[in-house]
């Protein structure tokens, strides 16, 4: 059974720092790997999507996929007290359901 | 991207009776859906997973009698939590995706609340 596991935080980062958020997969041939953002009872909202090794960037996001190592992370530059939120890493291949890792719980002190 | 309507956003009900939550998809036709459950403060689990005139499939430890899913047409699934009880209060949410879709969608998730 596929696992996606993250360090459940929570991370404190100060306003304007760099956020660095990190899963590992166990599926070696999982080929799709999301990064949502989830605010307390809302649903998850998708940030970032990565298909291929290396780094993709998007604003202040940066994804970063290193399939040798089964290993996807997520940098949040210039930190704002907004990006406060859990952070869900997760893993999809084709119609099989997103598999999530538990969360990070990242919290930008002002 | 694609939008995944879900309704209703809150529910309140008595213990004993039944709650219907509806899934949509706006602008697209959902081959599969999946139902997730999220207690506090935990992560987003996977109830079940239902195609387009199919039966759903349950995960383990879910009860199908108990969280009965329609998925009759492309643009719409149904969960109905039947004889619901304290401990079924949660957040629900739907996720959508089409033939050969490289992501999935969330409808915005409903709070359910059985007193």
């Amino acid at each position: 059974q596929k696992e996606v596991e993250q360090n459940s935080g929570p991370l404190s980062v100060p306003e304007g720092a760099i956020a660095s958020l990190n899963c590992t997969y166990s599926d070696r041939g999982s080929q799709s790997f999301f990064w949502y953002r989830q605010y307390s009872g809302k649903s998850p909202e998708l940030i970032m999507s990565i298909y291929s090794n290396g780094d993709k960037e998007d604003g202040r996001f940066t994804a970063q996929l290193n399939k040798a190592s089964q290993y996807v992370s997520l940098l949040i530059r210039d930190s704002q007290p907004s990006d406060s939120a859990t952070y869900l890493c997760a893993d999809y291949s084709g119609n099989t359901p997103l598999v999530f890792g538990k969360g990070t719980r990242l919290s930008v002190i002002a | 991207g694609a939008v995944v309507s879900q309704h209703p956003s809150w529910v309140i009900c008595k213990s004993g009776t039944s709650v219907k939550i509806e899934c949509r998809s706006l602008d697209f036709q959902a081959t599969t859906m999946f139902w997730y459950r999220q207690f506090p403060k935990q992560s987003l689990m996977l109830m079940a997973t239902s195609n387009e005139g199919s039966k759903a499939t349950y995960e383990q430890g879910v009860e199908k009698d108990k969280f009965l899913i329609n998925h009759a047409s492309l643009t719409l699934s149904t969960l109905t939590v039947t004889s619901a009880h304290p401990e079924d209060s949660s957040f629900y949410i739907c996720s959508a995706a089409g033939q050969g879709a490289t992501e999935a969608f969330f409808g915005q998730g409903t709070r359910l609340t059985v007193v």
